[in-house]
């Protein structure tokens, strides 16, 4: 059964830094795994898919990285603002299923 | 172009009755998933459906049940309510095939007393 954790629960760090949150999965037979980020009471925005094939992906100011050998992904966020406060999942689909199975996601706080 | 839109946002409803969630996608996505979302659980999948098919369902007891129309548009339903289905309800649009980026609504928030 596949289970999705990210580590850490929690992270606040000063504005302007770069940090990197984490993903991992313990069943490496994924199409492919998504970042998201929930504003707090709001839906889910999509931020980056990254197919089984692919290695990363990059959309302006994050980059999304995928090893699936190792059954881990990263979230780069560079030179954090305020803005980037919210709380960031990554899901992943497995085989043709149709559906996401979540991690528990991190809350992350940018501090002024 | 307008995303997915669920209605309504915001539901109160008593131990016992029936509720029904509407989900209108992303013009032109036919492919249309549910996830429950609580503090305890985190985001578990509900069902998925593709032109009018439940292609996919998730552990959730028969109270739970839900359709897709010919325009894409779905209702999810749950019957005789328990306070444990208090969460917020969302759901996702996607175009057809795995690989597709999903695209999420606001949510209806459920609050069951």
């Amino acid at each position: 059964k596949q289970e999705v954790t990210q580590i850490p629960a929690a992270l606040s760090v000063p504005e302007g830094e770069n940090l990197v949150l984490n993903c991992s999965f313990t069943d490496s037979a994924i199409y492919n795994l998504q970042w998201f980020r929930q504003d707090p009471g709001k839906g889910l925005t999509s931020l980056l898919l990254i197919q089984s094939s692919q290695r990363e992906q990059t959309s302006g100011r994050l980059n999304a990285s995928l090893d699936k050998s190792s059954g881990r992904s990263t979230l780069y966020i560079a030179a954090s603002q305020p803005g980037d406060s919210a709380t960031y999942l990554c899901a992943v689909t497995m085989d043709s299923n149709y559906q996401l199975i979540w991690g528990a996601g991190t809350k992350l706080i940018i501090k002024p | 172009k307008a995303g997915v839109t669920q209605t309504p946002r915001y539901l109160i409803k008593t131990r016992g009755q029936q509720v029904t969630l509407s989900c209108s996608p992303i013009s032109g996505h036919r492919s249309v998933s549910w996830y429950q979302q609580t503090p305890g659980q985190g985001l578990q999948f509900l069902f998925e459906y593709f032109s009018e098919t439940q292609r996919n369902k998730g552990n959730f007891p028969g109270r739970f049940s839900g359709r897709q129309f010919s325009n894409s548009r779905s209702e999810m339903n749950v019957s005789t309510l328990e306070l444990g289905d208090s969460a917020l309800y969302l759901c996702a649009s996607s175009l057809p095939g795995v690989n597709t980026e999903a695209f999420f609504g606001q949510g209806t928030r459920l609050t069951v007393v």
